[in-house]
């Protein structure tokens, strides 16, 4: 069962453009985290937002978590080159110890 | 240095044949995990340990038999391979494993492929 749908799954643009990837689902998660990951490399973190509502920069990169903490957007303002890779959210849920759920990822793609 | 090194970086077997994937930790961290990653990029946890007590079992096939023996080792035997193992393995780690916006730090990944 894929617990975190993001949309879209693919996306190609060019240099300069923006763009928002979404992250839903129908469950409540503690926090939600963003990853990147580039080909033969592992995920690396870039942020993770913990309150409802909550809206985190970093640099060109807008992550917002949704009011009822089960969805999330990313929003990349003046893509690069540089951004191209795999976008993984991922709900975490504690049950005791952390368990993170990834979602079904979006791939990026940034033409110069 | 590496924070998470994970070896091999390639696998390539026969279907059949029994294999193991090593991974070690230098961050001083409680927790260490596997993951795996299918053709679809879709990334879904298979175990857990905190130090070395194994504390998430994702119902893995019990072919696959994780060995920590100790917090900054976290191994992967898989017996008797099938064709749907064929797969990117990751493993990663966190200082605790209990708090909310804990990071994971991610090894590389290990590309298996059976024939």
């Amino acid at each position: 069962t894929q617990l975190l749908e993001q949309s879209p799954q693919f996306l190609s643009i060019q240099e300069g453009e923006n763009l928002t990837v979404y992250c839903n689902s129908s469950s409540v998660f503690s926090s939600l985290q963003w990853y990147r990951q580039e080909p033969g490399e592992g995920p690396v973190l870039l942020v993770t937002v913990v309150t409802g509502g909550e809206v985190k920069k970093l640099k060109r990169l807008t992550f917002q978590f949704g009011d009822a903490r089960k969805d999330s957007s990313l929003h990349i303002t003046a893509a690069q080159p540089g951004d191209t890779g795999l976008y993984l959210c991922a709900g975490v849920r504690n049950t005791g110890f952390q368990k993170l759920v990834f979602g079904t990822g979006t791939r990026l793609l940034v033409s110069p | 240095d590496t924070a998470v090194s994970q070896t091999p970086k390639y696998l390539v077997t026969q279907m059949g044949n029994d294999k193991s994937i090593k991974c070690e930790q230098n961050l001083g961290h409680d927790t260490m995990y596997w993951y795996k990653q299918d053709s679809k990029k879709f990334l879904k946890i298979m175990f857990s340990y905190n130090n070395k007590e194994l504390i998430i079992n994702e119902t893995v096939p019990n072919r696959f038999s994780p060995k920590s023996p100790d917090k900054a080792h976290l191994n992967l035997h898989i017996n008797s391979l099938e064709l749907g193992d064929s797969a990117v393995y990751f493993c990663a780690s966190s200082s605790t494993g209990g708090k909310a916006n804990e990071k994971l730090f991610f090894g590389s990944g290990t590309q298996l492929s059976v024939l």
